[in-house]
């Protein structure tokens, strides 16, 4: 399956100020990332779907301009959570689709927002 | 909106023991995926199936798809210590620029030695 990397692995940070998650896809392009949410004990959500070159796809209820979402390479996509607050504390998780449909998830970004 | 039942949402068995985990639908998906995830990671790929009443195995795991592509299910059969983690099915709808992967709740799988 593909390789696909996130970092941090884990952040903290202050309400307020916003966070930059990277997803890199590291074996092959992916026209198409994902970012999900999981919070403690409940399965993935899916947040968007991130086109490079595109704007993202945003599922209802995510706010676009609060979880900013740039794919401007076929090896990267970035997700930023601007005026960051404790209830955005959670685990994000992107992935990247392979052939027949498959998606390949990146080890996840544990926020902590204080 | 495509919802995914799973169930149960927990298990803690006996090693050596089997079981069997449900994902239930109203919906059609082009193919489901089961995945295993560990806790602090991200998920892993363990199957995807494409084809009604298909069946596939992976040593003691065995997953089906339904004739309908509507539900499936995984059975572990002699289950291990290191079978445990969280096992998630997701059903894949739309393409292009319309696809997507609806994810059940997941099943927390507790293997006791």
């Amino acid at each position: 399956g593909a390789v696909v990397s996130q970092h941090p692995s884990w952040v903290i940070c202050k309400s307020g100020t916003s966070v930059k998650i990277e997803c890199r896809s590291l074996d092959f392009q992916a026209t198409t990332m994902f970012w999900y949410r999981q919070f403690p004990k409940q399965s993935l959500m899916l947040m968007a779907t991130s086109n490079e070159g595109s704007k993202a796809t945003y599922e209802q209820g995510v706010e676009k301009d609060k979880f900013l979402i740039n794919h401007a390479s076929l090896t990267l996509s970035t997700l930023t959570v601007t005026s960051a607050h404790p209830e955005d504390s959670s685990f994000y998780i992107c992935s990247t689709m392979g052939l027949v449909t498959e998606q390949y998830f990146g080890p996840g970004t544990r926020l902590t927002v204080t | 909106t495509q919802l995914l039942e799973q169930s149960p949402q927990f298990l803690s068995i006996q090693e050596g023991e089997n079981l069997t985990v449900y994902c239930n639908s109203s919906s059609v998906f082009s193919s489901l995926q089961w995945y295993r995830q560990e806790p602090g990671e991200g998920p892993v790929l363990l199957v995807t199936v494409v084809t009604g009443g298909e069946v596939k195995k992976l040593k003691r795991l065995t997953f089906q798809f339904g004739d309908a592509r509507k539900d499936s299910s995984l059975h572990i059969t002699a289950a291990q210590p290191g079978d445990t983690g969280l096992y998630l099915c997701a059903g894949a709808t739309g393409g292009g620029s319309n696809y997507k992967l609806t994810f059940g709740k997941g099943t927390l799988l507790t293997v006791n030695p």
